[in-house]
């Protein structure tokens, strides 16, 4: 069975560009979410997809986006980068029920750096 | 809107010592609770998870936790630590919108350090 998978491991980007995250879910699993955690804490919401739709949002302006394919990848993508948006990205896929409450399986982050 | 708290930043251990690590959690029903341990450079993995039932909740790796509504708490514990265990614990609790649930709200962390 194939784990959650992120592509890049890292990223430099500077201030004002945009910048597309990649994560494979695990195999069967219909549901992603997406998080961001800045260095020293812990992770913060930003989305979910279920069935290629978007099934809730945390506190994240609309500069960060996502998308999910029929094949239940994922991408986020993040306008206009700021300096605060430095941190691990982390992706998390869950089973096929689309609730929070089945474990959700995270891959190992991508390191975003703006500049 | 929910929140957890995890009291403490920083936890030394001997290794073969007990560990307790604390959660405190604010969410107004039952709440879905849940422990991940991040090590250095990697991904988040689930140790444990409480729904309902039983409130002493066995994981993996030997870690146990205990859900105590009467405190908000769901504290993690290990009976003895190994030196392997040095990583940064995150305590979560599900987040439930409008639309249902959702993500995790997390806690700020412990990092868990083991002395020789």
């Amino acid at each position: 069975e194939t784990g959650v998978t992120q592509s890049p491991t890292h990223l430099i980007k500077t201030r004002g560009q945009q910048v597309t995250l990649r994560c494979s879910s695990q195999s069967g699993h219909n549901t992603v979410s997406w998080y961001q955690q800045a260095l020293g804490q812990g992770p913060q919401f930003i989305f979910q997809y279920y069935r290629e739709e978007e099934n809730g949002r945390g506190n994240f302006p609309p500069r960060f986006s996502g998308l999910q394919f029929p094949n239940y990848s994922s991408e986020l993508n993040v306008n206009a980068l700021e300096l605060d948006d430095s941190a691990l990205y982390l992706c998390a896929s869950s089973t096929p029920s689309g609730s929070v409450a089945d474990t959700q399986y995270f891959g190992p982050g991508t390191r975003l750096t703006v500049l | 809107a929910q929140s957890v708290t995890q009291p403490d930043i920083h936890i030394t251990v001997s290794e073969g010592a007990s560990l307790e690590l604390r959660c405190n959690y604010s969410y107004g029903a039952t709440p879905y609770l849940f422990w991940y341990v991040q090590s250095p450079g990697q991904g988040l993995q689930l140790l444990l998870k409480y729904f309902s039932g039983d409130t002493l909740v066995q994981g993996i790796k030997g870690f146990e936790a205990e859900f105590k509504r009467s405190q908000s708490s769901f504290n993690l514990r290990k009976p003895s630590v190994h030196w392997s265990d040095a990583a940064e614990y995150f305590c979560a609790v599900a987040r439930w919108s409008g639309g249902g649930a959702d993500g995790l709200t997390f806690g700020k962390g412990t990092h868990l350090i083991i002395q020789p």
